[in-house]
């Protein structure tokens, strides 16, 4: 089993709708959660940082972890074309090393 | 804001030759790593240094090296490029005196082709 598994996609949604993007891991050592947007040719950018299990929101961005079941989402609300990119998430377990999913490609439709 | 810069952002190169791909940090961050893209496979680590002339192998360091001299300078090295190392190349930094150590600020990448 991959440490962190994160369907691929494609998704293609219409302008306003909500993403849910998600991630499950299976290492219980992570402590630490990330996810990242990476437009195309681009370096990955931080998007969401969390440590402990529950919700944090910044904007339109909301991500969620829940440690027991080892799942993690990033829910994206009024979606806009601009949000088009991959979604990464990533988890660190206190060695300065993250492991990242291998990305979500995220299309929104005008 | 953090600032990760790569000296290139495409390359080209005949096999055989010797690359150099430089990466500059300017948040005075204790680590730094390189990685690989390639489609279908994700990010996977090459190497990553967390102090200046100190290195570790990550998970796939064959046929590459890299030099740490400065601490705001993260070198990366293909001895002979091979066709098979062609991909996109992303520098990243973090720091482990912030409330966030394990964030990582990634470079906008360097697209390297061995023809």
């Amino acid at each position: 089993q991959k440490e962190v598994e994160q369907d691929p996609g494609p998704l293609s949604v219409p302008e306003g709708a909500i993403v849910s993007l998600n991630c499950t891991y299976s290492n219980s050592a992570f402590q630490y959660f990330m996810w990242y947007r990476q437009y195309s040719r681009k370096g990955p950018e931080l998007l969401m940082y969390t440590y402990s299990s529950g919700n944090k929101e910044d904007g339109r961005f909301t991500a969620q972890v829940d440690k027991s079941s080892k799942y993690i989402s990033l829910f994206i609300r009024d979606s806009q074309p601009s949000d088009s990119a991959t979604y990464l998430c990533a988890m660190g377990r206190g060695n300065y090393k993250l492991t990242f999913g291998k990305g979500t490609l995220l299309t929104v439709n005008p | 804001d953090v600032k990760v810069t790569q000296s290139s952002r495409y390359l080209v190169k005949r096999t055989g030759e010797k690359v150099f791909l430089e990466c500059v940090q300017d948040m005075d961050h204790e680590n730094m790593f390189w990685y690989r893209q390639d489609p279908g496979l994700g990010l996977r680590l090459i190497y990553f240094s967390y102090d200046v002339k100190m290195k570790e192998k990550g998970d796939i360091p064959e046929g590459y090296s890299v030099s740490r001299e400065k601490k705001e300078r993260f070198s990366l090295i293909l001895e002979s490029a091979s066709t098979n190392q062609t991909s996109m190349y992303l520098c990243a930094s973090s720091s482990p005196r912030g409330t966030v150590q394990e964030t990582q600020y990634f470079g906008p990448g360097t697209r390297l082709l061995v023809l």
